[in-house]
């Protein structure tokens, strides 16, 4: 059995960029969601998806946008970078029955992200 | 608006002894209660989880005990290891609700000394 991978591991970008992070889900796993986790805080709530479509949002501006592709791994997107926007993201893989999820969500590593 | 209140926010225990960390929510819909580990540099690994038709769940070392009536459940680890040492998230969902995302505490650095 396959775990969440993401990638990259690190990332550096300047106040205004883009960024792409990428999140496969584990084996057998149709459902991705998305956290940001500052520095010493809890994992907060970006997205989810299920079967391509977003899922739930927490409270994020609409600059944070995600994909999920047939094959279920999932994409972040952020735009015009801001210095908040350092954090650790993680994503979450877990399997949606029926449309209504079990309970249990597995993490990837996580991608840390740095704006300067 | 903080849903899930834990504490303490670090802690530190000595080997052998018992961990204990608290947490309280708000949202009374909440029916699924999982505890995370992370470790620096990992992402979280469910540790344990539970839902409110019981009072408590035991897996291991790792027993979970819930007051619903309280809106408060916590994480005992007994015996603890210097390899427990970690932050720990307490978490809280809405299962089957068609949006389930864990909302979590702000996590407990433990220390587990010699």
């Amino acid at each position: 059995e396959t775990g969440v991978t993401q990638s990259p591991t690190h990332l550096i970008k300047t106040r205004g960029q883009q960024v792409t992070l990428r999140c496969s889900s584990q084996s057998g796993h149709n459902t991705v969601s998305w956290y940001q986790q500052a520095l010493g805080q809890g994992p907060q709530f970006i997205f989810q998806y299920y079967r391509e479509e977003e899922n739930g949002r927490g409270n994020f501006p609409p600059r944070f946008s995600g994909l999920q592709f047939p094959n279920y791994s999932s994409e972040l997107n952020v735009n015009a970078l801001e210095l908040d926007d350092s954090a650790l993201y993680l994503c979450a893989s877990s399997l949606a029955v029926l449309g209504a999820s079990t309970d249990t969500q597995y993490f990837g590593p996580g991608t840390r992200l740095t704006v300067l | 608006q903080q849903q899930v209140k834990q504490s303490p926010q670090s802690l530190i225990v000595q080997k052998g002894g018992i961990s204990i960390i608290n947490c309280a929510y708000e949202n009374t819909a909440f029916d699924y209660f999982p505890w995370y580990q992370q470790f620096p540099g990992k992402g979280p690994a469910l540790l344990i989880a539970i839902r409110p038709d019981v009072s408590e769940k035991k897996e291991g070392r790792f027993t979970i005990s819930f007051n619903k009536s309280a809106k408060q459940f916590s994480l005992h680890i007994m015996d603890s290891q210097p390899g427990d040492s970690a932050t720990y998230f307490c978490a809280a969902s809405l299962v089957g609700g068609g949006n389930e995302k864990l909302t979590f505490g702000t996590g407990t650095r433990l220390t587990i000394i010699p």
